[in-house]
Order: structure tokens, then sequence, then C-alpha cells
């Protein structure tokens, strides 16, 4: 079975700059999760999506951050315009219940901001 | 109320030994308690999880202890190897929802 699979693993931008990270979770998995990891911190919950739909986005930034999954599969997440404290590993993980149990991560996508 | 208080920040821990690390909650609404594992440049990876209607898990070497009334639950790692060294993280959630994690445990143990 394939994991949650992230693109692109790294990335590099200058503040002010907008950046997007996509996901595809596990076939068949209908809840979605973005986590934001800063170094040395535990995973922080943005969004969680069931199918396509947004169950919490209580933690989202707003007015910076977006954050969509079509077709209740594949998703985007999106910030613009960065900041320096953006910098961190953004995760993306999928559960097969629609409580959240069971979580698999993909492998993050490592955010820099200069 | 939201938080989920781990300890230590790190641990040394010869091979063969017993690792233990502890967390506390304070939301009494939590009812799911995971620990996660996660190596450098990987994402967490689900260990082992508990429900409050047990107070022992057991899968293999991990171990997870929990206390309702106290609101604590630890996870013990017996026969500790090399290969456990990894950063670990309990969590918590209302029914899966809205899951907490704690700031983590970085493992180091020693051949």
């Amino acid at each position: 079975e394939a994991g949650v699979a992230q693109s692109p693993r790294y990335k590099i931008i200058e503040k002010r700059q907008s950046v997007a990270f996509w996901c595809n979770p596990i076939s068949g998995h209908a809840t979605l999760y973005w986590y934001q990891q800063i170094l040395g911190q535990g995973p922080k919950l943005l969004i969680q999506f069931q199918n396509n739909g947004v169950v919490d986005d209580s933690q989202l930034p707003k007015d910076r951050f977006s954050a969509e999954r079509l077709k209740g599969v594949d998703s985007t997440l999106k910030i613009q315009p960065a900041k320096l404290e953006d910098s961190a590993v953004y995760l993306c993980a999928s559960s097969l219940s629609p409580e959240g149990y069971e979580q698999y991560f993909g492998p993050g996508t490592r955010l820099t901001v200069t | 109320q939201q938080q989920v208080k781990q300890s230590p920040q790190s641990l040394i821990v010869q091979k063969g030994g017993i690792s233990i690390i502890n967390c506390a909650y304070e939301n009494t609404a939590f009812d799911y308690f995971p620990w996660y594992q996660q190596f450098p440049g990987k994402g967490p990876a689900l260990l082992i999880a508990i429900r409050p209607d047990v107070s022992e898990k057991k899968e293999g070497r991990f171990t997870i202890s929990f206390n309702k009334s106290a609101k604590q639950f630890s996870l013990h790692i017996m026969d500790s190897q090399p290969g456990d060294s990894a950063t670990y993280f309990c969590a918590a959630s209302p029914g899966g929802f809205k899951t907490i994690f704690g700031a983590g445990t970085r493992l180091f143990v020693k051949a």
C-alpha cells in the first residue's frame, strides 16, 4: 500500500513570496490533515478535511494560509505572503476513520523562509 | 486545558535498558491517546495507542500505562535498542478530532 505522498520535499523562498504544497493521501482515506511542525516542537494541526469538507480550521492563520481538497482526494496548502516564522516542516496525514484514529503521515515539506 | 505536557525533553538509555516517557493532560474530553515515533527527515509514525477504558496496553517491547484519575499516561520501551533512537511524541484527542501533540522526547540509546 502506497503511503502519503507530499511534494516538494524542500522549498526555500523569500519573505512575502507565496508557496504551495501538495499532498496525495492513502487511497480510500477520507480524512486528511495538514500539520505545521516547527523545529523542536510537536506537530500542530492546521486544518482537517473530511472528504472535501473542512472539519476544523481553527488554528489556520486564514489571513495568509489557505487549503483546499478538491474531489475529496488530493489537497493543496498555500501560504501567501510567507513570513519568517512560517519556516517549518509541513506534514500531511490521512486517516481511514472519520474520527481521525490511526493517522498516517507523509514525509513532510521543509519550508525555509529567508 | 488543551495542552499535553511531555517529559523528559531528552533521554539517554543504555542498550537493553527501559526507556520511560511521560505525558499529562487536563482536558477530560480526551479519549484517544496515541504515541508516535519520528526519525529525522521522516513523518511521525503511529507506534501504539490507548483508550481510557484500559489501564495498560502492550505491543511487543512497547507498553502504554494510563492513569485516568491522574490524567497521565506513559510509554515504556523495554529492552531499548539503538534502532529505537528517535523522537517520540505523545498525543491526545477528543474522539480523534483536533489531535494535540506533546513537545516530543529525543531518545538516544547507547550501544
